[in-house]
């Protein structure tokens, strides 16, 4: 089956602490993204990669960082420098030039 | 910028009943838009989506057409059933290079609760 997973589906963050959400593809799309979803809000888009080793900031990429080593993977880290971490967070990708975007089943991150 | 504004929710319907979501947008360019929903629990599945002024997107019993005079792409469905339950997300996308490629504007989402 094609998709995208995100792992885990859970995850909780002591203070100061790194932690890394995981999303893989096999969808051989050429795009991936990163978003994140609070209560009442839409999604905003964290990071974005239009092609392997490139990537860009999306509108609240402060406290986060990506990187994109291989075409099925992009990994998120929330870092200690991002102070409200807890939201669900979701990835996507999609084609190169294609309009739609296809979303994981999401990671919820909580701090302790 | 561009902004994607949705109808205050909860939205709470008995079976049957006729459901409409209205979403409006501001746009830079000339966006393509799109209905995502949201299950409990899970991820966003595109519903339906137009990629220009007055194509209409459809999908399981769900419609929305694209206005560009009003810049509305309102949701609608003639009958809700209890699996409708969901969030719903509107949404815009810029076909436009640079920066803003592929990126989706969302909407804030409006819940759905459909009663027996």
């Amino acid at each position: 089956d094609g998709g995208i997973t995100q792992s885990p589906k859970y995850l909780f963050r002591k203070e100061g602490q790194n932690v890394t959400l995981s999303c893989e593809q096999n969808l051989n799309h050429d795009a991936m993204y990163w978003y994140r979803q609070d209560p009442g809000q839409g999604l905003r888009l964290i990071y974005y990669s239009q092609i392997v080793n490139d990537f860009q900031k999306g509108d609240i990429a402060e406290g986060y960082s990506v990187s994109r080593e291989k075409k099925e993977s992009f990994p998120l880290t929330v870092t200690s420098a991002q102070k409200n971490p807890t939201a669900f967070y979701l990835c996507a990708s999609s084609m190169s030039g294609s309009e739609t975007q296809y979303f994981g089943p999401g990671t919820r991150l909580l701090v302790l | 910028g561009n902004s994607v504004t949705q109808m205050e929710g909860p939205v709470t319907l008995s079976e049957e009943a006729f459901l409409t979501i209205n979403c409006t947008y501001t746009a830079t360019g000339y966006p393509s838009l799109f209905w995502y929903v949201q299950y409990p629990g899970e991820g966003l599945q595109l519903l339906l989506k137009a990629t220009k002024a007055d194509d209409k997107g459809s999908n399981k019993g769900f419609e929305a057409t694209y206005r560009k005079e009003t810049t509305s792409f309102h949701l609608e469905k003639g009958s809700v059933q209890v699996s409708d339950s969901a969030v719903y997300f509107c949404a815009l996308r810029v076909n436009a290079g640079g920066t803003s490629y592929g990126k989706l504007t969302f909407g804030q989402g409006t819940i759905l609760t459909v009663h027996p």
